[in-house]
């Protein structure tokens, strides 16, 4: 299985503010990577795909970058409402695997 | 709009199997751009991938899984279904059904169910 981990695990910043979240594959996935959100009590929300395309009706403060085992996931200006856990995914083998999640919260 | 949603038992022993129907309106599951599957996840832990079935009837399993899941598809009902079996507390999770679009490079879980909440419990 291809494992993901994710940093940091927990976050807590200003509305306003840029926050960064790296997603690391323990292999080569070739740009397989999708990122989702997850409110509380809620089921993950599809947020970017292939790495770095914005899904239709994802505001455009959200953006996704990066290659080979290595994968950014980019709030440019949070607001009050990104309060959620965010998860990357790969598909670039059997079985899909999720990172472990990264909790954001509002200071 | 495409609508899923989980239905089935809560509470189920140990030992037993666990039965759950996703039913889908809004589109229909003999599509053959979509694969549709399901996902746990543990309460305040992350998300597993669990299986998925293709309209053909093709059906592809979590290998940690694989012994004990079956996921199979009504399309007279427009429903999917999972059973695991010989469940065990490590198994208490809110069971997601997810649509998988499949379009390569393309292949990401678009539309989800809210969720259901089994408990593995005597």
């Amino acid at each position: 299985d291809i494992q993901m981990t994710q940093s940091p695990s927990s976050l807590s910043t200003s509305v306003g503010d840029r926050v960064t979240v790296t997603c690391q594959a323990s292999q080569d996935i070739s740009n397989h990577l999708n990122w989702y959100q997850q409110k509380p009590g809620k089921a993950p929300k599809l947020l970017i795909y292939g790495a770095s395309n914005l899904e239709t009706g994802v505001p455009s403060r959200f953006s996704g970058s990066g290659s080979g085992t290595d994968y950014t996931f980019t709030i440019t200006s949070l607001q009050p409402e990104d309060l959620a856990t965010y998860y990357c995914q790969q598909y670039d083998n059997l079985p899909f695997t999720f990172g472990p999640g990264t909790k954001v919260a509002i200071k | 709009q495409l609508q899923l949603q989980e239905s089935g038992p809560g509470l189920v022993k140990p030992s037993e199997t666990l039965s759950l129907t996703c039913t889908v309106s809004g589109g229909s599951i003999s599509s053959s751009s979509y694969y549709w599957g399901w996902i746990r996840q543990p309460p305040g832990r992350g998300l597993e991938w669990i299986g998925s079935i293709y309209y053909s009837g093709s059906t592809y399993y979590n290998p940690s899984l694989k012994s004990r899941v079956t996921i199979s598809a009504d399309t007279s009902k427009n429903q999917f279904s999972l059973r695991l079996s010989s469940v065990t507390a490590a198994d208490t999770a809110v069971y997601y059904c997810a649509r998988r679009i499949a379009a390569p490079p393309r292949s990401y879980f678009q539309h989800w169910g809210q969720g259901t909440l089994v408990t593995v419990s005597s």
